[in-house]
């Protein structure tokens, strides 16, 4: 069974520059969720994806965007980066049942925006 | 708004003794779940618990669900120097996780 995968792992962009991650999703599971996590904060959710669909979204502004492909994996796409975007971003996957199910969690992409 | 916190944030202990953390709400989840995260890494599953009063436990660790399902404890024993990193705990409710503001556990040898 393979697990999470994210890439890239590190990223460094200046103020202004898009970005995009990538996630595959674990084998088995048809929905994917985005988190950002800040310096020493716990995850906060950004949007979930299902059925190649935004399935919720958190309180983050329109800049962050994201896409689901028929493989069910994911990308997240962050457009005129701001210092404040300096964060590790977290993909996870889970079995849409509903709601409330079980999420595995990625690596990561830790992003550095100067 | 926070809507889960978790207590004490930082705990730091001798090997051996015993810890209870705890993560507590006033709205109701479908399920709360626990994760360990070592830095620059994803969060790591501990468990799932969905019943309210249900009490899970993994070698050393003990998890309980609050019955009104709003609230959960972490409880390890005799605590060891691999157990140190950041403790979340996670409530589901619809598509989304809500974590809590973690606590921090060193284990000291």
């Amino acid at each position: 069974e393979t697990g999470v995968t994210q890439s890239p792992t590190h990223l460094i962009k200046t103020r202004g520059q898009q970005v995009t991650l990538r996630c595959s999703s674990q084998s088995g599971h048809n929905t994917v969720s985005w988190y950002q996590q800040a310096l020493g904060q716990g995850p906060q959710f950004i949007f979930q994806y299902y059925r190649e669909e935004e399935n919720g979204r958190g309180n983050f502004p329109p800049r962050f965007s994201g896409l689901q492909f028929p493989n069910y994996s994911s990308e997240l796409n962050v457009n005129a980066l701001e210092l404040d975007d300096s964060a590790l971003y977290l993909c996870a996957s889970s079995f849409h049942r509903g709601g409330g199910e079980t999420q595995y969690f990625g690596p990561g992409t830790r992003l550095l925006v100067l | 708004t926070q809507l889960l916190e978790q207590s004490p944030q930082f705990l730091s202990i001798q090997e051996g003794e015993n810890l209870t953390v705890y993560c507590n709400s006033s709205s109701v989840f479908s399920s709360l779940q626990w994760y360990r995260q070592e830095p620059g890494e994803g969060p790591v599953l501990l468990v799932t618990v969905v019943t309210g009063g249900e009490v899970k436990k993994l070698k050393r660790l003990t998890f309980q669900f609050g019955d009104a399902r709003k609230d959960s404890s972490l409880h390890i024993t005799a605590a060891q120097p691999g157990d140190t990193g950041l403790y979340l705990c996670a409530g589901a409710r619809t598509e989304k996780l809500t974590f809590g503001t973690g606590t921090r556990l060193t284990i000291i040898p």
